[in-house]
């Protein structure tokens, strides 16, 4: 079982659609957590980062850590054609010095 | 952007030559890093480093070594590539470890034939 869980999708929403894209894990020690997105023959581009538990909003975006049951959430309100990328979570514990990945979710917002 | 510069971006190849691929930044972090990406598997940490001429291994660092002589450089090296290698390799980099998050450049694709 991998560390981290994430659905590759891909998820196919209508423009202006609320999108949640969730990941699980299975490692109580993270505690740093981002999301990033990525589009196609791009580098991952940083979105999102939070620390512990809590909620995080940035304009249309929103990400959510719920520790207690290993569960993160994004959530992209409005959405629109150029949020379709593959977006990645990820996660880190204090000191470490690696990243741990999920496989990453396509998105695709149609006009 | 952060100031990621990955060379080459496309790179083909045969099996058993060797192969670098350069990472060259411009904000003067200290932690760099090399990463690939494969289909399902996310990504994966190939080595980092901690400062100049210091380094260690990530998860998946058997074929490959790596080369910090500046701040500003990190190369990675494949001694005889096979075609397990064939990828795409992504540089990053943070100021500090675990509590930062990385920056990521856009990524070298290398094909092993």
């Amino acid at each position: 079982q991998k560390e981290v869980e994430q659905d590759p999708g891909p998820l196919s929403v209508p423009e202006g659609a609320i999108v949640s894209l969730n990941c699980t894990y299975s490692n109580s020690a993270f505690q740093y957590f981002m999301w990033y997105r990525q589009y196609s023959r791009k580098g991952p581009e940083l979105l999102m980062y939070t620390y512990s538990s809590g909620n995080k909003e940035d304009g249309r975006f929103t990400a959510q850590v719920d520790k207690s049951s290993k569960y993160i959430s994004l959530f992209i309100r409005d959405s629109q054609p150029s949020d379709s990328a593959t977006y990645l979570c990820a996660m880190s514990e204090t000191g470490r010095r690696a990243l741990t990945f999920g496989s990453g979710t396509r998105l695709q917002v149609q006009p | 952007d952060a100031g990621i510069t990955q060379s080459p971006r496309h790179k083909v190849t045969e099996t058993g030559t060797p192969v670098t691929l350069r990472c060259h930044q411009t904000e003067n972090h200290r932690y760099m890093y090399w990463y690939r990406q494969d289909p399902g598997h996310g990504l994966r940490l190939i080595h980092y480093s901690y400062g100049v001429k210091d380094t260690d291994k990530g998860e998946v660092s058997d074929g490959y070594s790596v080369s910090r002589s500046k701040t500003e450089d990190f190369l990675l090296t494949l001694e005889s590539a096979t075609s397990s290698q064939t990828s795409v390799y992504f540089c990053a980099i943070s100021e500090s470890i675990g509590n930062q998050p990385q920056h990521f450049g856009d990524g070298t694709r290398l094909s092993i034939l």
